[in-house]
Parts: C-alpha cells; sequence; structure tokens
C-alpha cells in the first residue's frame, strides 16, 4: 500500500513568489495534517483536516497562507507572498481516527523542503 | 496546557550499545497516548512505539521499550543493540484520547550510533 505521497521534495524561490505543496494521503485515511518543521525542532501543526473540513487552522497564518482539501482525499497548501522565514519543511500526514482502528498513529510523507532567498 | 520536554538535544553511542532517551510531559489529563517517532536523514517520520496512559504494562517493539512512570510524567525510551540504522532524530509526542487529536511534541532528541 502506497504511504502519504508529497511533492514537490525541493523547492527553491525568491521572496514574494507563490509556492504550493501537494499531498496525496493513505487510501481510506479521513485526517489530514499539515506541518512546517523549522532545522531542528519538533513539527509545528498548521492544520488538520477532517475529511474535507478544516477543524483546527488556529495556527495557520492566514494573511499568506492558504490550504484546501477538495472532496476529502488530495490537499494543497500555498503561501503567498513566501517570506525568507518560510524557509522549513512543510510535512503532510494522515491518519484513521474515531474508527475502530483508531490508535492515534499519523502516518507521514517525506516533507517538501522551502528554500525563500 | 499540555508540554513535552525532551532534555537531550543529543546523544551518541557505539553500535550495539543500549541507549535511553528521556521525555517528560505535563498533562493534568487522566487518559492519553504517548509516542515516540523516529525521523532518520530522510525525513519522513515513522512511529517507533506507543503507549496508553490507562495500561501499566510498558509497551515493547522488538528492540525498542519505553518505561512509562505515569505519576512522575515521564516516557523515557530504550533502544537495545543500537544499530547504525537507528540514527535519527527521535520526537515525544503526546495525545489526549479521544479528543481533538491534537499532538504536542517535544523538541527532539538527535541520535548518532557510530560504528
Amino acid at each position: 500500500e502506497a504511504g502519504v505521497v508529497q511533492s514537490p521534495r525541493y523547492k527553491i524561490i525568491e521572496k514574494k513568489q507563490p509556492v504550493a505543496f501537494w499531498c496525496n494521503p493513505i487510501s481510506g485515511h479521513n485526517t489530514l495534517y499539515w506541518y512546517l518543521q523549522n532545522l531542528g525542532q519538533g513539527p509545528e501543526l498548521l492544520i488538520r483536516y477532517e475529511n474535507e473540513e478544516a477543524v483546527d487552522d488556529s495556527q495557520l497564518p492566514k494573511d499568506r497562507f492558504s490550504a484546501e482539501r477538495l472532496k476529502g482525499v488530495d490537499s494543497t497548501l500555498k503561501i503567498q507572498p513566501a517570506e525568507l522565514g518560510d524557509s522549513a519543511v512543510y510535512l503532510c500526514a494522515s491518519s484513521l481516527e474515531k474508527g475502530p482502528t483508531d490508535t492515534g498513529e499519523l502516518f507521514f510523507g517525506e516533507g517538501s523542503r522551502l528554500t525563500v532567498l | 496546557a499540555q508540554t513535552v520536554t525532551q532534555s537531550q538535544p543529543e546523544m551518541s553511542v557505539q553500535e550495539a550499545e543500549t541507549v535511553t532517551l528521556s521525555c517528560t510531559y505535563d498533562t493534568s489529563e487522566n487518559n492519553y497516548y504517548l509516542f515516540w517517532y523516529k525521523q532518520p536523514p530522510s525525513r519522513q517520520m515513522i512511529l517507533v512505539i506507543r503507549q496508553e496512559a490507562y495500561k501499566q504494562q510498558n509497551a515493547t517493539e522488538n528492540r525498542f521499550s519505553v518505561n512509562f512512570q505515569k505519576a512522575a510524567k515521564s516516557f523515557s525510551l530504550k533502544i537495545s543493540d543500537s544499530q547504525l540504522g537507528d540514527t535519527a532524530m527521535y520526537f515525544c509526542a503526546f495525545m489526549k484520547q479521544r479528543s481533538n487529536y491534537q499532538l504536542i511534541w517535544g523538541a527532539g532528541t538527535k541520535l548518532i550510533i557510530k560504528p
């Protein structure tokens, strides 16, 4: 079974440019997370979806970040315009929650490393 | 609010040795999950081991085991017979059970296994 797939793996852009990251979760997983991870630190939640509904976006900087999960499957995270401080790894994770196999485990993609020059 | 503390930023041991990574947390909850995740240099985070707070028995997964001390709010990870492939960042994480599934993460411990 395929894991969580993210693209692109690496992205280098000039500041003020837009950037988008894509995530395809594990089939059947109803919950999807976007995390930001700075070098040497733990992940920080940006947004969590249950199916197509964003149930926790309190940490998403809404002036420049946006996300969508159309049809409750794939998701896109966008930054416009990017700033120097946005350089980080953007992790996507998925889980199967509130079901008989609910273990609380998250399954992560390999991440998208963003460098803003 | 819950917090998770990993007091060891970096550790290194020789291959085949046993190493213990520490994690403490702060919560007023009685039911919760605790996790150790591993993030190798390739960056994909994977679950190493999980513990449900209502279970007194410490979780084990092959060479990985935990020492869960609920009263002390301590959740250490022991890696026995360490291997080169164990080199990674290790993150301790806390989740309130049957809640909003929000994970509270520690800052991580960089573990280096030397040949």
